[in-house]
């Protein structure tokens, strides 16, 4: 049962646009939503997250958008650059129970120079 | 500090060998993970641990075995390799304060 859907399953975007990657879940009792940034031959590692009491957090170029109601999140990439270029996971997890991950598919995003 | 550790890096492994990927964390975290990922299905809980002395299942754990040897050290058992256990491991460490996941570098494991 996957519980996180993620897509696209890849992207490509020009150096300078908005890459947009979105995540669905279904179990209205996670309480936060992580995602992970992978480089190819690295491990992945957070690159923002959010809890569903903010409908959006900003980090420099890097936004999440939260939907409650519509059990959906999203993450923005602005003015997008080629070192973006990188595979991109969205997950969830419960936070009172041992902080278990439920991730998604992965997107593989490409930003041409 | 260097975080998560694992070894080896690469193993390639026949049918039906065994073999044991070690992992170490040097952040004083109690809750550790092992994940396999395989192209298109993301990152799967294979088994974690969320302190020294307990295990649990994750999502696709046959096949496979777990110690946590102290705070520091989390290893994974493959007693009998299969082809279908050809994968990328990641094993992972959480801070209970922020949530955030810390994980190795990765195992590339063959089995042919």
């Amino acid at each position: 049962q996957q519980q996180v859907k993620q897509s696209p399953q890849s992207l490509i975007v020009q150096k300078g646009g908005i890459s947009i990657i979105n995540c669905a879940y279904e179990n209205t009792a996670f309480d936060y939503f992580p995602w992970y940034q992978q480089f190819p031959g690295k491990g992945p590692a957070l690159l923002i997250a959010i809890r569903p009491d903010v409908s959006e957090k900003k980090e420099g170029r890097f936004t999440i958008s939260f939907n409650k109601s519509a059990k959906q999140f999203s993450l923005h990439i602005m003015d997008s650059q080629p070192g973006d270029s990188a595979t991109y996971f969205c997950a969830a997890s419960i936070t009172s129970n041992t902080g278990k991950l439920i991730f998604g598919q992965g997107t593989t995003l490409q930003v041409k120079p | 500090n260097a975080g998560v550790t694992q070894t080896p890096k690469f193993q390639v492994l026949k049918t039906g060998q065994s073999m044991t990927l070690q992992c170490a964390q040097d952040m004083n975290h109690n809750s550790m993970y092992w994940y396999r990922q395989d192209p298109g299905m993301g990152l799967r809980l294979i088994y974690y641990s969320a302190s020294e002395g307990t295990t649990d299942k994750g999502e696709v754990p046959n096949g496979y075995n777990v110690s946590r040897l102290n705070k520091r050290e989390f290893s994974l058992r493959l007693e009998s390799a299969a082809p279908s256990q050809t994968s990328v491991y990641f094993c992972a460490s959480h801070w209970d304060i922020t949530y955030e996941q810390y994980f190795g570098p990765g195992t590339r494991l063959t089995v042919t």
